[in-house]
């Protein structure tokens, strides 16, 4: 089935540093992904939907300066989370719908949790 | 405004048990549905359904779909240990937009 693959698993940053995470479709092209986030105990929250070769589409209240979103291939996404602070602390996770679109389900990496100190 | 209601939030049951999930969704251009299984990491896919009243079966998982009430239940049969998770219901729209989750019901099976 279809393989979504997110690196890195875990980060711990400094606060005012920025941290990269990367989606990758490993057996699909997904001209889609999303970004999710999610607190302790709390169900996703939908951040950005990443186009390939287009610009994001950000989330009310999501600042898309804060939260860089390249989506430079078809089977690749990145999150940038630039001069993090300690609120930034979550559980990040990417989706990719396979090639049939809404007919196909979403599937996920396996999360990135980000600590800022 | 999309959403998606789960009930309960939290469930304890014995092993062996039986356990319905609820999930209740009002959406614009409905889709799909989707029941996902999330552990420690990132959500499992379990069921799509796109058509009411057709079953989906998996081992001792069920799910059905009623797109007149706008509900899905999500059955689990003979619950084990390795059941407990927290299960979330996804409702997607048309075209390629994202889906729009529920709070997710938290069970727990004890032995």
């Amino acid at each position: 089935g279809a393989v979504v693959s997110q690196h890195p698993s875990w980060v711990i940053c400094k606060s005012g540093t920025s941290v990269k995470i990367e989606c990758r479709s490993l057996d699909f092209q997904a001209t889609t992904m999303f970004w999710y986030r999610q607190f302790p105990k709390q169900s996703l929250m939908l951040m950005a939907t990443s186009n390939e070769g287009s610009k994001a589409t950000y989330e009310q209240g999501v600042e898309k300066d804060k939260f860089l979103i390249n989506h430079a291939s078809l089977t690749l996404s990145t999150l940038t989370v630039t001069s993090a602070h300690p609120e930034d602390s979550s559980f990040y996770i990417c989706s990719a719908r396979g090639v049939a679109g809404t007919y196909s389900p979403l599937h996920f990496g396996n999360g990135t949790r980000l600590t800022v100190t | 405004e999309d959403k998606v209601v789960q009930s309960p939030l939290s469930l304890v049951v014995h092993e062996g048990d039986t356990v319905t999930l609820n999930c209740s969704y009002e959406v614009t251009n409905f889709r799909s549905l989707l029941w996902y299984k999330q552990e420690k990491k990132a959500p499992t896919f379990l069921f799509m359904l796109t058509s009411s009243g057709i079953e989906k079966k998996s081992g001792r998982l069920s799910s059905i779909l009623d797109k007149k009430e706008l509900f899905s239940i999500l059955n689990i049969t003979a619950t084990q240990t390795g059941d407990s998770a927290v299960y979330l219901c996804a409702v997607g729209g048309s075209g390629n937009t994202p889906l729009v989750f529920g709070k997710g019901t938290r069970l727990s099976v004890i032995a």
